[in-house]
């Protein structure tokens, strides 16, 4: 597609209750990045994947939160357990690491969807 | 680690007059800087960055910022609003993830109110 897009836009759960958001990347894109927009607040950053490798989830705030991207395409972020804290916008993100550049030169624009908001009841 | 920190969470301007949005940054390197723009119920959009090439960046939609390291700040500005302008704006900061990648990390956003 033209752009990064998130599914389901809107996901409401009861706590105790599993989630999936899933992340479609440009076609192409090596880079992709989970970020969360709590209400008022701006994005933090959750995990990144290059390819099919996680390379960093430092971000994730606990166990329940796991990510893959097993063909190096499409993302799925799942949620186990949801409790209201876990309510946000979740965010995905791609880029197009620049070819013959290391990934610390990366500064190359993300591409934002336009994020699933989950409301945890 | 960098951060970013917003001096306004609001900023109210009329249409046709300027726009001034504040930003200072942390870092303990030379920064790349951002301003990204989010339009209710949109995706985030890159308006302009800075990666220690010329000072003054100039943006989509008018938009410019100036990155001074004496005043640690990056100041967005515009010279004349238009209504279109009204939105979330987020200066960001680029900081090395724990692999070298680029990860960003946002500041908590100013929302731009613009009135006729």
């Amino acid at each position: 597609g033209a752009g990064v897009s998130q599914s389901p836009r809107y996901k409401v759960a009861k706590r105790g209750q599993d989630v999936a958001l899933r992340c479609d990347p440009i076609s192409g894109h090596v880079s992709l990045f989970w970020y969360q927009q709590a209400l008022g607040q701006g994005p933090e950053f959750l995990t990144y994947f290059q390819n099919e490798a996680q390379l960093d989830k430092s971000g994730l705030p606990s166990d329940r939160f796991f990510a893959e991207r097993p063909e190096g395409s499409v993302s799925t972020l799942k949620i186990q357990r949801t409790q209201q804290e876990d309510s946000a916008v979740y965010l995905c993100a791609s880029s197009q690491t620049e070819p013959g550049t290391a990934a610390s030169q990366n500064t190359g624009e993300l591409f934002f969807g336009e994020g699933s908001r989950l409301t945890v009841l | 680690a960098q951060s970013v920190t917003q001096l306004d969470s609001h900023v109210s301007v009329s249409e046709g007059t300027p726009v001034l949005l504040r930003c200072n940054y942390s870092s303990s390197y030379s920064p790349s800087l951002f301003w990204y723009v989010q339009h209710p119920n949109k995706g985030l959009q890159l308006l302009l960055k800075y990666t220690s090439a010329a000072t003054l960046v100039k943006g989509i939609n008018g938009f410019e910022a100036e990155f001074k390291k004496s005043e640690t700040s990056f100041h967005l500005t515009k010279p004349s609003a238009h209504m279109s302008d009204a939105a979330e704006y987020f200066c960001v900061v680029s900081d090395r993830g724990n692999t070298g990648f680029q990860k960003l990390v946002f500041g908590t956003g100013t929302r731009l109110l613009v009135s006729p």
